[in-house]
This record gives C-alpha cells, structure tokens and sequence, in this order.
C-alpha cells in the first residue's frame, strides 16, 4: 500500500550546523511533496515544498531535493537556529490523497 | 482573514459512544482533509471533501464518516469509539485540495476515549 518513512525520529544538533531529514514514497504515482513543520502545541505549517518535474528547491536556509527514481526525497536545513526546534513531516500525495511520513523531532541546542 | 477553526477542542468519551467535530475553513476554501495525529503514527490521512463530495479516503474503518456542506465547513463523526481512537484531530483547509498546495491546518480537536 501508500507509505513514507521518514528518518531519522530524532535528530539533535548544535546551532549553526545542518540538519537533514531524508523520506521514501512508495506510490510511483506521487507527484507533491510537501514539508511541514509543528512546533511544540501548534498546528502544522507549511515550509517548503516540490513537485516532481523538479529536482531541486530552496529557500533561504532550507532546500529539498527529490530523487524520482529512487523514491526519496530530502530536507536540508542550514546553520540551524534553537526556533528550528520543532517536529518535522515530509508527505507524499498521489492522487487526491496526502500520506504523511512519522515526523523528526529536530533539536537544536545553543 | 480568519484561520481554520476546529470545536470542540477537547471532549472525553466513553468507548461505545459516538463524537462530531467541526471544522470551518478559511473563506474561499472548497477543499477541507481531515487527520488524525497520535504519538506513535504521525499524521494519518482520513479523508478530504470538496464542494460536498468526498473526493478521497484513507485506510480507516466505516466508524469514521464526513461531511460537507454548502458552505464548504466540514463535520467528521466518530460512532462506537474505542480507546484506540484517542488522538488529537486535525483539520486542513485548502484553495485546490489535497496534493495540490498549501494545506492551513487548524489547531485541531483532543479526543480522549476512557
């Protein structure tokens, strides 16, 4: 069936070193990947997101880059700030549909 | 422009009953998805409505139903609850729908099943 998994769960850092967060899809039919992000008490927020006729997006600190034929897809985040701190979700939709991967708890410390 | 409202925000059941939230997007939005977020399993998507049909559907029990309206605010139903079905409830508005764009998610609903 549709599935992403997300890795890592957890992830700590020291401020002002990149983080990466990297996800596989299995539905080949997926074509949006967003990313979101939900800090401690607070609904999901968009960050950034691609879509599949693109390899490669950025902005400002963070970057996504999509691998079609491997099905993955990643989240890079640099020189990472303590309000990076937050869970992070990649996602996956095939049609008319959005499968969500597990989250990373992203830490940074100061 | 006002945001997504979800209510309740908190309610307790009792397992066998039945619960209905409800979700108002944001003005002008068709689509509204609903979630379900525990600690364990991330976001799960349940299902998303547009202009009052069901477009799509996650791999969830019949227990869980929804609706749409005229004025594109959602409800999401619950019926015989179980312990499992304990979790914090999310709503997402959107322009086009899922897997198309930006979702604005509301703060959700706290269900707790005893």
């Amino acid at each position: 069936g549709e599935n992403v998994e997300q890795h890592p769960s957890t992830l700590s850092v020291q401020e002002g070193d990149s983080a990466v967060i990297k996800c596989t899809y299995s539905d080949s039919a997926s074509n949006y990947f967003p990313w979101y992000k939900q800090e401690l008490g607070k609904r999901p927020q968009l960050i950034i997101d691609i879509r599949s006729n693109v390899g490669e997006k950025k902005d400002q600190r963070i970057a996504v880059t999509l691998n079609k034929t491997a099905k993955h897809f990643s989240l890079h985040i640099t020189e990472t700030q303590p309000e990076d701190s937050a869970v992070y979700f990649c996602a996956a939709s095939p049609t008319d549909k959005l499968i969500f991967g597990t989250g990373t708890r992203l830490q940074v410390f100061p | 422009k006002a945001g997504v409202t979800q209510t309740p925000r908190y309610l307790i059941k009792t397992r066998g009953q039945q619960v209905t939230l409800s979700c108002s997007p944001i003005s002008g939005h068709r689509s509204v998805s609903w979630y379900q977020q525990t600690p364990g399993q991330g976001l799960q998507f349940l299902f998303e409505y547009f202009s009052e049909t069901q477009r799509n559907k996650g791999n969830f029990p019949g227990r869980f139903s929804g609706r749409q309206f005229s004025n594109s605010r959602s409800e999401m139903n619950v019926s015989t609850l179980e312990l499992g079905d304990s979790a914090l409830y999310l709503c997402a508005s959107s322009v086009t729908g899922v897997g198309t764009g930006e979702l604005f998610f509301g703060e959700g609903s706290r269900l707790t099943v005893l």
